[in-house]
Order: structure tokens, then C-alpha cells, then sequence
């Protein structure tokens, strides 16, 4: 099983600012990874498929890279609506996993 | 518009059971694999269970395999989830999705639903 560790746990931020969140796997997904938005009381919202592919309507605000093991959401610009749980997912083998979360929130 | 509703949870005493319903509306349901995800209080995602087009092919995560079956109705555009031999710790919001998993290795969950509430105790 592969296990998706994201870092930080928490993160405490200003609109405004630029933010790179990480996501490390503990054996290649090849770019096969994808990165969820998540906010309280609600269900999650696909970001990036594919390592870096935005999924339709996320603004360009948010964008993903990375290969392998390692890899990156960057939100350029932080605005209001964007503090919120990020969670980053691969799939291998057929079956699926999850990061355990970054909380992004307002400084 | 593209839309998934769960329903069907609630409460159960442990070693119970309970099935799942997730209706789709605003897409060809028969042309997606299906994922449930569930989620416990104040916790991360954690993948259940999905099913191919055709409910042919199905995967569990360790936690529901021998316990929970996934199942779907592309006639009533429909996917289920029957559970069984329930357990504190499958207490949890239970989300379905839209998986788009394909041949070559990429899956991911482009819809979700709003979720449904499972709460096991006794």
C-alpha cells in the first residue's frame, strides 16, 4: 500500500501570499496524483488531476507539479475562499489512498 | 446539471447493517466507474470501494473487504453500498464519487455527492 504523506499539518497564511503545499509517497505513483479542496460541512472538490491538470472551473490561481515521490500544490495568491483542507490522492495497483490533510488557515 | 445524492444512513449498533444508495442525475452513469469514500469525524478521506462500468470488477480498501459490498443499477442509475458487521470505527460521513479510473493507470474522483451520515454505537 502506498501512503501519501503531506506536509505541513497546518499551515497559518494572509490573503495575498503564495503558498506550496507538498505531498511525498512512499513509492512512485508515476504522476498519477491528484489534489482535493476541502471545506468544513462540505464535500471534497477535485483541484489537479494528473499531477498537474486542472479540473474544470479551478482557477489558474492553483496549480500542481511534481514526478515520482514527490510533489507540489501552489495556490500563487491566497484569496478568502481558498482556507480551507487540502488533500492530496494516487491510485495504484487499482486500489486508492489519501494524505492525511493540510488545513490552510487565515493568519 | 451533474449530480450525485447518498442516502440511507443513520444510526446502528455495532454488528449491524445498512445499505447505501447513491442516485446520479446529468451524466451517462453506465460510462463511469463508481468510488465510495467515507470520512470520520474530524478525520481525513479514506477510500471505501469502487466498481467498473458494468459492476464486473470491484476493489475494497482492507477495512471493508469481507464486510462491505459495492454494487450498482446502471438501468436506475444507481450505486449502493451494502454494509454489514458494522464496527464503532466505520462511524463516518460516507461520500460516493464519480471515479475516473482508466486502463492506464490514473484515477481520480471528478463528482461527489453531499454525503451521508453512518453512526454505529450501541
Amino acid at each position: 500500500e502506498i501512503v501519501l504523506t503531506q506536509s505541513p499539518a497546518t499551515l497559518s497564511l494572509s490573503p495575498g501570499e503564495r503558498v506550496t503545499l507538498s505531498c511525498r509517497a512512499s513509492q512512485s505513483v508515476r504522476n498519477y496524483l491528484a489534489w482535493y479542496q476541502q471545506k468544513p460541512g462540505q464535500a471534497p472538490r477535485l483541484l489537479i488531476y494528473d499531477t498537474s491538470n486542472r479540473a474544470t472551473g479551478i482557477p489558474a490561481r492553483f496549480s500542481g507539479s511534481g514526478s515520482g515521490t514527490d510533489f507540489t500544490l501552489t495556490i500563487s495568491s491566497l484569496e478568502s475562499e481558498d482556507f480551507a483542507v487540502y488533500y492530496c490522492q494516487q491510485r495504484n495497483n487499482w486500489l486508492y489512498s489519501f494524505g492525511q490533510g493540510t488545513k490552510l488557515e487565515i493568519k | 446539471q451533474v449530480q450525485l445524492v447518498e442516502f440511507g444512513g443513520g444510526s446502528v449498533k455495532p454488528g449491524g447493517s445498512l445499505r447505501l444508495s447513491c442516485a446520479a442525475s446529468g451524466f451517462t452513469f453506465s460510462d463511469y466507474y463508481m468510488s465510495w469514500i467515507r470520512q470520520a469525524p474530524g478525520k481525513g478521506l479514506e477510500w471505501v470501494s469502487y466498481i467498473s462500468y458494468s459492476g464486473s470488477t470491484v476493489y475494497y480498501a482492507d477495512s471493508a473487504k469481507g464486510r462491505f459490498t459495492i454494487s450498482r443499477d446502471n438501468a436506475r442509475k444507481s450505486l449502493y453500498l451494502q454494509m454489514n458487521s458494522l464496527r464503532a470505527e466505520d462511524t463516518a460521513v460516507y461520500f460516493c464519487a464519480r471515479d475516473r479510473t482508466d486502463r492506464y493507470g490514473s484515477g481520480f474522483m471528478d463528482v461527489w455527492g453531499q454525503g451521508t451520515t453512518v453512526i454505529v454505537s450501541s
